[in-house]
């Protein structure tokens, strides 16, 4: 089966900017998960959702950050303006309930 | 919320010796928990998981102990080869409906 699909694979931009990150998730996943990881450690979720509502954005910077699925399908997540803190790989992952969860190629954001 | 523990944070062993990383998680409602592989600039892949309704499970030459007492699971590769070398992240979960919580990664380094 084809897996997540992210992009860009990678994106430099000047703090203050803004930018967009794309993902497709495996056909039929009704769950996605977008997850920050930061150079040395693990994935830390942002933001949850099933089918096109959100599931948890309790670690969402959602003053700078924001995500939409809409259809259920393709997720997007924005972050405007750019900090150098969110300098970081941007993890998306889909599954079905209580299934194993699948990750995309992520993003890699540098923030100068 | 999950709080998952890792350690060590890197380990070195010679080719052909076990390898065991350990994490302990807080929320004892948790009752999924995966291993992940993760090599340089590529993505999580699920190596093995556990449920809380089971005690330890084997594939090959990787096996995953539970103890839901202490709240504390182990991943365990035995005649380790030099393509295990990567970054080991354990997860957690308290149901199907939510999303992983992932320690900080063990840097696994395999020397012929």
């Amino acid at each position: 089966e084809a897996g997540v699909a992210q992009s860009p694979r990678y994106k430099i931009i000047e703090k203050r900017q803004s930018v967009a990150f794309w993902c497709n998730p495996i056909s039929g996943h009704a769950t996605l998960y977008w997850y920050q990881q930061i150079l040395g450690q693990g994935p830390k979720l942002l933001i949850q959702f099933q089918n096109n509502g959100v599931v948890d954005d309790s670690q969402l910077p959602k003053d700078r950050f924001s995500a939409e699925r809409l259809k259920g399908v393709d997720s997007t997540l924005k972050i405007q303006p750019a900090k150098l803190e969110d300098s970081a790989v941007y993890l998306c992952a889909s599954n079905q309930l209580n299934t194993e969860a699948f990750f995309g190629q992520g993003t890699r954001l540098t923030v100068v | 919320g999950e709080n998952v523990e890792q350690h060590p944070s890197t380990l070195s062993v010679q080719e052909g010796d076990s390898a065991v990383i350990k994490c302990t998680y807080s929320d004892s409602a948790s009752n999924y928990f995966p291993w992940y592989k993760q090599e340089l600039g590529k993505r999580p892949q699920l190596i093995i998981d556990i449920r809380s309704n089971v005690g330890e499970k084997k594939d090959q030459r990787i096996a995953v102990t539970l103890n839901k007492t202490a709240k504390h699971f182990s991943l365990h590769i035995t005649e380790t080869q030099p393509e295990d070398s990567a970054v080991y992240f354990c997860a957690a979960r308290t149901n199907s409906g939510y999303a992983l919580n992932f320690g900080k990664g063990t840097s696994l380094l395999v020397t012929p």
